[in-house]
């Protein structure tokens, strides 16, 4: 079974700068899609960003990008210039490409404080 | 747009009482689950459906029912609450299997 890993429970940023969320995955397949969502206060679970295996270049959506290490099984979250609407969990998520897989896997999430 | 609708938001029952959660999306999307949130153990999908008629078991199944009769409604159904069934449940649906899923808001569930 697949396991993801987010080994920062917390972590704080201020205002202007770049924070970095780290992932950490086990999975024997070679195939498979990496999400980040987020949970702001509200509860709504947002998708952030999505990255698919078979491609090497990192995915980007304006001030987040991803560190994609297929080799170290690696998915971090960058957010730069960091807002206070930044403020969440942030979930990292996977799921297998392999036919009949539709199971996300979800790491326990990381708080995120934006500090004005 | 809606996307996808949940209610209610929030409910309180007592232990071995029965309930429905709703779950409804207006985007025509084939997929949809189940998925509840529990303090530091992240989202565990309970139950899937792929399309109408078709429903199977995610993670943690067991004290949950769904059914799937139409494509926008995927109903999830306790028969008798327990206290550890206490937990935010999410709906979720999705385009295709590979396609991103779209959460709905959430029901927050207390069981006493």
């Amino acid at each position: 079974a697949q396991t993801v890993t987010q080994s920062q429970p917390e972590m704080s940023v201020q205002e202007a700068e770049t924070v970095t969320l780290s992932c950490t995955y086990d999975t024997s397949e070679s195939d498979y899609y990496l999400f980040w969502y987020k949970q702001p206060p509200s509860r709504q679970m947002i998708l952030v960003i999505r990255q698919e295996a078979y491609k090497q270049q990192n995915a980007t959506e304006n001030r987040f990008s991803v560190n994609f290490q297929k080799a170290a099984k690696s998915f971090s979250l960058k957010i730069s210039d960091s807002q206070l609407g930044d403020a969440a969990m942030y979930f990292c998520a996977y799921r297998s490409a392999g036919a009949g897989s539709y199971q996300l896997t979800f790491g326990k999430g990381t708080k995120l404080s934006v500090i004005p | 747009n809606a996307g996808v609708t949940q209610t209610p938001k929030f409910q309180v029952l007592k232990t071995g009482q029965s309930m429905t959660l709703q779950c409804a999306q207006d985007m025509n999307h084939e997929y949809m689950s189940w998925y509840r949130q529990d303090p530091g153990m992240g989202l565990r999908l309970i139950h899937y459906s792929v399309g109408a008629g078709i429903t199977d078991q995610g993670e943690v199944p067991n004290g949950y029912n769904v059914s799937r009769s139409t494509t926008e409604d995927f109903p999830l159904r306790l028969l008798s609450a327990a206290p550890s069934q206490t937990s935010v449940y999410f709906c979720a649906s999705a385009e295709g299997r590979n396609q991103p899923q779209h959460f709905g808001d959430g029901t927050r569930l207390s069981i006493l």
